[in-house]
């Protein structure tokens, strides 16, 4: 079955410091691959997505996140972290059918904490 | 250009109370989903539309059942809430069911049973 694995629950990271968020995948085929935010309170918004080519996809924010199929991961990463940048981190793929997780499935998130 | 829209932002049910959550999207998207969010558990999926006039059962879909209203609109209703379903909701749309372009989502309902 089709799954994502987001190995660290909570992270913290001083501001100004580099971060990598780490994210494997479970799945047969060429998947697409996602990272979500969702700042407190909030829903979520997609940062970046990578559907086929160059391994190494820019995002919004200043992220980036890098396929590497050998792995089956597509880890999260930003040069420094700032403050605002505090917030859960849900790493997903996407299917090219339904079915009874959708055509989506999330990982279970990570909460990003900053230290000043 | 508002998106996916949600109401209510909050609710506060007693147990046994039933409720609509309603949600519209303006992107003329094909595709609709419900999940519930629950601490430690990430997103589940309870309910979701292929297209206008079809809908399927996710992966927590007892105790909820949805309606597609139209292309715009896709409601989940709670008959009998209980303690269990406390938690907060999330709709999302997308262009079509593959999952190639991601999901947009709603700011969420959190609802309360007491």
């Amino acid at each position: 079955a089709q799954s994502v694995t987001q190995p660290d629950i909570h992270i913290t990271v001083s501001e100004g410091a580099s971060l990598e968020l780490r994210c494997n995948y479970s799945y047969g085929a060429t998947p697409y691959l996602f990272w979500y935010v969702q700042s407190p309170g909030q829903g979520l918004q997609l940062l970046l997505k990578y559907f086929s080519g160059d391994t190494l996809v820019q995002g919004i924010k200043g992220f980036e996140a890098e396929f590497k199929r050998s792995q089956s991961s597509f880890n999260l990463r930003k040069p420094s972290v700032h403050w605002s940048d505090a917030a859960e981190y849900f790493c997903a793929v996407g299917m090219n059918y339904g079915g009874s997780q959708g055509n989506l499935i999330f990982g279970k998130g990570t909460k990003l904490s900053v230290k000043p | 250009n508002a998106g996916v829209t949600q109401t209510p932002k909050f609710q506060v049910l007693k147990t046994g109370q039933s409720m609509t959550l309603q949600c519209a999207q303006d992107m003329n998207h094909n595709s609709m989903y419900w999940y519930r969010q629950d601490p430690g558990m990430g997103l589940r999926l309870i309910y979701y539309s292929a297209s206008e006039g079809t809908t399927d059962k996710g992966e927590v879909p007892n105790g909820y059942n949805v309606s597609r209203l139209n292309k715009r609109e896709f409601s989940l209703r709670l008959e009998s809430a209980a303690p269990s379903q406390t938690s907060v909701y999330f709709c999302a749309s997308s262009e079509h069911l593959r999952g190639d372009y991601g999901y947009t989502f709603g700011s969420g309902t959190r609802l309360t049973v007491v």
